[in-house]
């Protein structure tokens, strides 16, 4: 059964720094392509980054270029998302989701989230 | 980037409704269209990828179609299950966008 398992999200103040892991299980990690995915409460869902699966390729929306950085650790089954500079707007619930790429199906199975509040 | 318009933003509806929700991109995405349901709490869930095909699991109540700019996700008999809030996303290329999302309500 595949699994995806996000944590490290808390409270920070502005300005600060935070990184997100999400622990992969139930599937061959090393071969999917992942992402991270974000919802402020109450409102609608926005694409952040994606990471090939050998991490020779990733690409971010523009509202966290510059700011988060998306990495994998294949021997560990992680996926990370390094953020910084963080700002109010950046509170929201992260999810990370796997592609299918072979079938062309995009985050076909999501994590349960982390919420990130940043608020000083 | 691309633009989209995602609409009705909200929709009313009875159980046995058949229900449309469309999704407009400013550019063509091909057939690189899918659709996510979203209920409380909950994360998202695939729907259809590749503007048609029915994720593992889907009843088959719900068929999208479409191509190019316009896509359709069609509900034939709206079940309980199914209120929930709907996006799309055009996954052609990066960086992606979400539509806005079509709440679905009694």
């Amino acid at each position: 059964e595949v699994q995806l398992l996000e944590s490290g999200g808390g409270l920070v103040q502005p300005g600060g720094s935070l990184r997100l892991s999400c622990a992969a299980s139930g599937f061959t990690f090393s071969d999917y392509v992942m992402n991270w995915v974000r919802q402020v409460p109450g409102k609608g869902l926005e694409w952040l980054s994606v990471i090939s699966s050998d991490s020779s390729r990733t690409y971010y929306a523009d509202s966290v270029t510059g700011r988060f950085t998306i990495s994998r650790d294949n021997s560990k089954n992680t996926l990370y998302l390094q953020m910084n500079s963080l700002r109010a707007d950046d509170t929201a619930v992260y999810y990370c989701a796997k592609d299918t790429t072979m079938t062309g199906a995009p985050c076909d199975y999501w994590g349960q989230g982390t919420l990130v509040t940043v608020s000083p | 980037d691309i633009q989209l318009t995602q609409s009705p933003s909200t929709l009313s509806a009875s159980i046995g409704d058949r229900v449309i929700i469309t999704c407009r991109a400013s550019q063509s995405v091909s057939v690189w269209l899918a659709w996510f349901q979203q209920k409380p709490g909950k994360a998202p869930n695939l729907l259809i990828y590749k503007t048609s095909i029915l994720q593992s699991g889907v009843p088959s109540r719900f068929s999208g179609s479409g191509s190019g700019t316009e896509f359709t996700l069609t509900i034939s008999s709206l079940q309980p299950d199914d209120f929930a809030t709907y996006y799309c996303l055009p996954y052609k290329n990066y960086p992606w966008t979400f539509g806005q999302g079509t709440e679905v309500e009694i």
